[in-house]
């Protein structure tokens, strides 16, 4: 069955610096996969979409790659700031289906 | 303003009863989900509804039944048989535009069993 792994230990840096998140899945190649945000007690707020066909995509300080080959998505934010402190999940649709699969995310802390 | 809401924020219920999520939406989106989430672990799929009076199981459907007679509303009722209930639950929606497709999640209910 497919599987999406994320680093379930907390990441912490400095503000400033670049935080980089790792997604990577198994058993499946998906046609896209996403990213998503989520504060405590809240629900989930898409960030970014990239295709099967797109080694790289950006929007502001925020950049994810898609490496098809190895099964793998890393998610950068650059200049991080302590307001950019949070989890943050990677999603797949299983094919033809409409069904996403979501990892168990990575909680970031941005240390002022 | 265009969203997704549920309601309530926080629910208890007491063990043997049965529960009901809201969860409505003016996107105008065909598809909407149900997710649980529990402590640090990701969302998992309960049901899901690409169209109005039909939906298909999830992951973790047992326990639980939804419906969908409106596009607009997608409820969802937690029943006794479910063995383990308190959860953090999450409704979403998403447009059938392939490729491009999103999701968009409610604020969450919170069900706590007493």
């Amino acid at each position: 069955s497919q599987k999406i792994e994320q680093n379930s230990e907390a990441l912490n840096i400095q503000e400033g610096k670049t935080a980089t998140l790792t997604c990577n899945y198994t058993n499946y190649s998906p046609a896209y996969l996403q990213w998503y945000r989520q504060d405590p007690g809240r629900g989930p707020v898409f960030l970014l979409l990239i295709r099967e066909n797109e080694k790289e995509k950006r929007k502001e300080r925020l950049k994810v790659t898609f490496d098809t080959t190895l099964k793998q998505s890393l998610f950068h934010i650059t200049a991080s700031q302590p307001a950019d402190s949070a989890t943050y999940l990677c999603a797949l649709e299983t094919s033809g289906t409409y069904k996403y699969i979501f990892g168990t995310g990575t909680r970031l802390k941005v240390l002022a | 303003d265009g969203g997704i809401t549920q309601s309530p924020k926080y629910l208890f219920r007491k063990e043997g009863q049965n529960v009901t999520l809201s969860c409505e939406q003016n996107l105008n989106h065909d598809a909407m989900y149900w997710y649980r989430q529990d402590p640090g672990q990701g969302l998992r799929l309960i049901y899901y509804s690409q169209i109005v009076n039909d939906f298909q199981k999830g992951d973790i459907a047992e326990g639980y039944s939804v419906s969908r007679e409106k596009k607009e509303s997608f409820p969802l009722t937690v029943t006794s048989a479910q063995k383990n209930p308190t959860a953090f639950y999450l409704c979403a929606s998403s447009s059938f535009e392939r490729n491009t497709d999103t999701q968009y999640f409610g604020p969450g209910t919170r069900l706590t069993v007493l």
